[in-house]
This record gives structure tokens, C-alpha cells and sequence, in this order.
């Protein structure tokens, strides 16, 4: 079965300073991980992507993540954050069996600080 | 625009009223997928298509919930006899089979108020 837990259900950060949204998963088959952005009254959108290849995944505005097979995790850092960085973030796996399915965590919402 | 298209955007209805919501995929797209998403959770599956073939369905579409995509092209999702548990955003999505991501792009999705 595939499960993704965000261990944050808020952030908050001043702007500037360094960003870390934590994610961990559970997945049965070697999967496919995503970091998803949603801003208010916006759709989802992509900000990286892990699929076998290089355990470091370097993404949209800055974002990056870092596949830990060990620790089963995908944490989504940036080295500083900017006002428009405030927005939902969602951790999501795919893969195995249920190929065609997302499962999402419950989000983070990041909020910054001027 | 060459994005996922949903309409309408908002919706308001009666409980017990029937609402059907249409999605337009990236049009080289061939696989299609519905999502809910209920305030401060992320979005949950609810079903798949791939081309015209229905291939998954989430345990949270109940009965009173249909989706089709006729002609592999756009997708039509329906409730029944609509429940105030209902109230949550859609989410439409479509990917192209063969990619070997799942990477999946999303509409803006159309917010459904049950009173």
C-alpha cells in the first residue's frame, strides 16, 4: 500500500531564511514521488518530481528534494524563502499496483513573514 | 490556453439535486483522473480513465456517483441526489500514458456547495 505522511501541518518562516517541509512515505513498490504547490484559488502545480534517477531532484523557483531510501523520506527544502512562496504544499506518491492513482498527504501549509 | 480545463468553476445546488461537472483534458493527453479534495485534507482518488476504458474506481465513489469519458476526449463526472457530505472541490487531471512518471496535471477543479 502506498501512504505519504507530512509531518507539518503548518511552517511559518521569515522571508529569506531557509525553508523545510517534511515528508515521509510508505510504498511497497519503488515509487514515483511529486511535490505539488497550491496557491489560494489555484490549481495544483508540479514543483518536482523523483523517479529513480538521481536522489537529489532540483524543481521550480528554487525548490529541491532529496530521495533517503534509508529514511523513507522526500523533504522539500529552499535555501530562502520569498512572500510568494506562502502557499499549500502537498507531498504525493504513485506507483506499484495502483499505477494510475495519486495519494497525497494532508499538506503543509508555509506561511512567510516579511 | 492549452491547460485542464473545468466547468463550471462553482457550483451550488439542493441537496438531493443531481450536478454534473465536465473536464477537458490536455488534448494529447489519453489518460483522465477525478480527485475530491475536502477543506484542509488533500485531494483523495475517485476514479481513472484510460482512453475511454474506466480503469480504476476509488471505494469513495458511491452508486450516486457516474463518470464517463465517451469519446476519450473530455470526462463528465455525476452526483446523484446530492448529500451536504458532498460539498468538496473536484479535481480533474490528465497524463500521458507512457512517460513513466504518472506526472499528472491538474485543473483548477470546480468547487460544489450542497446546501
Amino acid at each position: 500500500a502506498q501512504s505519504v505522511t507530512q509531518l507539518d501541518s503548518h511552517v511559518s518562516v521569515s522571508e529569506g531564511t531557509p525553508v523545510l517541509l517534511r515528508c515521509n512515505y510508505s510504498s511497497s513498490y519503488s515509487p514515483s514521488l511529486f511535490w505539488y504547490v497550491q496557491h489560494p484559488n489555484k490549481g495544483l502545480q508540479l514543483l518536482l518530481k523523483y523517479t529513480s534517477a538521481a536522489t537529489l531532484v532540483k524543481g521550480i523557483n528554487g525548490f529541491e528534494a532529496e530521495f533517503k531510501k534509508s529514511e523513507t523520506s522526500f523533504h522539500l527544502t529552499k535555501p530562502s524563502a520569498h512572500m510568494s512562496d506562502a502557499a499549500e504544499y502537498f507531498c504525493v506518491v504513485s506507483g506499484g499496483s495502483t499505477l494510475g492513482r495519486l495519494y497525497f498527504g494532508r499538506g503543509t501549509q508555509l506561511t512567510v513573514w516579511p | 490556453d492549452t491547460g485542464v480545463s473545468q466547468n463550471p468553476r462553482h457550483k451550488i445546488t439542493k441537496r438531493g439535486q443531481n450536478v454534473t461537472f465536465r473536464c477537458d483534458p490536455i488534448s494529447e493527453h489519453n489518460r483522465l483522473y477525478w480527485y475530491r479534495q475536502t477543506l484542509g485534507q488533500g485531494p483523495e482518488f475517485l476514479t481513472y480513465f484510460q482512453n475511454e476504458a474506466q480503469l480504476e474506481k476509488s471505494r469513495l465513489l458511491s452508486d450516486r456517483f457516474s463518470a464517463e469519458r465517451p469519446k476519450g476526449s473530455f470526462s463528465t463526472l455525476e452526483i446523484q441526489r446530492t448529500e451536504q457530505g458532498d460539498s468538496a472541490m473536484y479535481l480533474c487531471a490528465s497524463s500521458l500514458e507512457g512517460t513513466g512518471t504518472n506526472e499528472q496535471f491538474f485543473g483548477p477543479g470546480t468547487r460544489l456547495t450542497v446546501l
